[in-house]
């Protein structure tokens, strides 16, 4: 069952522009997560957000959690041509080890 | 760093056949699933398992079935492969312990399966 749903599905933007992705689910959380995926491989870790958390940053990445309306951001600040990849939320099924993974958005950044 | 590999990257494999896909981590993780990805739906957990010997459904487990003898290594198992089958296959682990890296899932670099 999907429980996250990316928003947009594909985003091509200029490199050194700014790259926004949100995200929404269905039911209560413990945390979000977000991962990439370059074309045909596994998935990277990149963040994790906690319920209790509203905003966190790492690096270039920024990630936002608002739980009552249960969506989530991912901003990727002066992107480059190597961020082009697939990029996935997923919640925990709470009170499991599972996570539930959205349907994506492909990023495409044009040099 | 937590390497998770999968024993092939690409397999083709006719209808009818019975199909191993192994999946091997180094990080003495309890947890390990089995996705399937296909383009639109993102992906899809087939199986889980929290421990050795351990297994649970996931949501499409229909078809396969999984193996964990031991605690670093989790196999996949199509018993009668069929074209609807044609997938990425991604494994992935991760540790029941808290603390840093709890909850997060290290995947492996997937096996793309055609099924003829």
């Amino acid at each position: 069952s999907q429980q996250g749903e990316e928003d947009p599905q594909a985003l091509s933007i200029q490199e050194g522009e700014n790259a926004t992705m949100n995200c929404s689910y269905k039911t209560s959380i413990n945390n979000l997560q977000w991962y990439r995926q370059n074309s045909g491989r596994g998935l990277v870790h990149l963040i994790l957000i906690r319920s209790n958390e509203r905003e966190k940053h790492s690096g270039r990445l920024r990630v936002t959690l608002d739980t009552s309306k249960k969506s989530s951001s991912l901003l990727i600040t002066a992107s480059r041509a190597a961020d082009t990849a697939s990029y996935f939320c997923a919640t925990d099924a709470y009170n499991t080890d599972k996570l539930i993974f959205g349907t994506g958005t492909r990023l495409q950044v044009f040099p | 760093d937590v390497k998770v590999t999968q024993s092939s990257r690409y397999l083709v494999k006719r209808t009818g056949e019975k199909v191993f896909l192994e999946c091997v981590q180094d990080m003495d993780h309890e947890n390990m699933f089995w996705y399937r990805q296909d383009p639109g739906l993102g992906l899809r957990l087939i199986y889980f398992s929290y421990d050795v010997k351990m297994k649970e459904k996931g949501d499409i487990p229909e078809g396969y079935s999984v193996s964990r003898e031991k605690k670093e290594r989790f196999s996949l198992i199509l018993e009668s492969a069929s074209t609807n089958q044609t997938s990425m296959y991604l494994c992935a682990s991760s540790t029941t312990l808290v603390g840093i890296g709890r909850d997060t899932q290290y995947f492996g670099p997937g096996t793309r399966l055609t099924v003829l």
